[in-house]
């Protein structure tokens, strides 16, 4: 899992900024999946996309958040005017180019978004 | 909505003991994954059972699918300090081949020397 590189690792913003978090896959990985783990919980699913591609959305809240995976460069988890609630870590996740129906992940370190 | 429940929450036990921890659901699963992850990084794949039935042995630790495919099971023999860590079930939905998982709360293990 070490291959999935999330930036930043930790972020601290004011409510009302903007978050914005990057995921870069696995080599030869070109489907990315985001999740969040909200203090003493499990993680939650978000997002799912391929290249320049929303596959599933069903987990992304249905304001401030966006997701994309451009042709080039790493895929991104967008927080318009943060809310202390979006205090969480946010994990992406990577998986083959044809994922197998195990679907097996692979995690990224996570990026902790600490919210003011 | 899918829901996977994993017990117990939180695990105490001193080194060499055995233990079990349980992932429950009412839904059936194509496959079943079991991860740790300790404090400041992220879940590590541990296992992947899709055979109802299936058991998988990785050196002490031996893992379950149950028969329906709804339940899974984590025993761990002769506990050592360095299994200590949070463990993370997570089911692969059928009907999305597995884009999307559903994770239990997972069960915090600690082994104390």
């Amino acid at each position: 899992n070490a291959g999935v590189m999330q930036n930043p690792r930790h972020l601290v913003r004011r409510r009302g900024q903007e978050a914005r978090l990057r995921c870069s896959p696995m080599k030869g990985h070109s489907h990315v999946y985001w999740y969040r783990q909200l203090p003493e919980e499990g993680l939650k699913f978000m997002v799912y996309l391929q290249k320049e591609n929303i596959i599933d959305e069903s987990g992304m809240p249905k304001e401030r958040f966006s997701a994309e995976f451009p042709k080039e460069g790493p895929s991104i988890l967008r927080i318009q005017q943060v809310v202390r609630g979006d205090s969480a870590a946010y994990f992406c996740a990577s998986s083959p180019s044809v994922p197998a129906n195990t679907g097996e992940l692979f995690f990224g370190e996570g990026s902790r978004l600490t919210v003011l | 909505t899918q829901l996977l429940e994993q017990s117990p929450q939180f695990l105490s036990i001193q080194e060499g003991e055995n233990l079990t921890v349980y992932c429950n659901s009412s839904s059936v699963f194509s496959s079943l994954q079991w991860y740790r992850q300790e404090p400041g990084e992220g879940p590590v794949l541990l296992v992947t059972v899709v055979t109802g039935g299936e058991v998988k042995k990785l050196k002490r630790l031996t893992f379950q699918f149950g028969d329906a495919r709804k339940d899974s099971s984590l025993h761990i023999t002769a506990a050592q300090t360095g299994d200590t860590g949070l463990y993370l079930c997570a089911g692969a939905d059928q009907e999305t081949s597995g884009s999307r998982l559903t994770f239990g709360e997972g069960t915090q293990l600690t082994v104390n020397p």
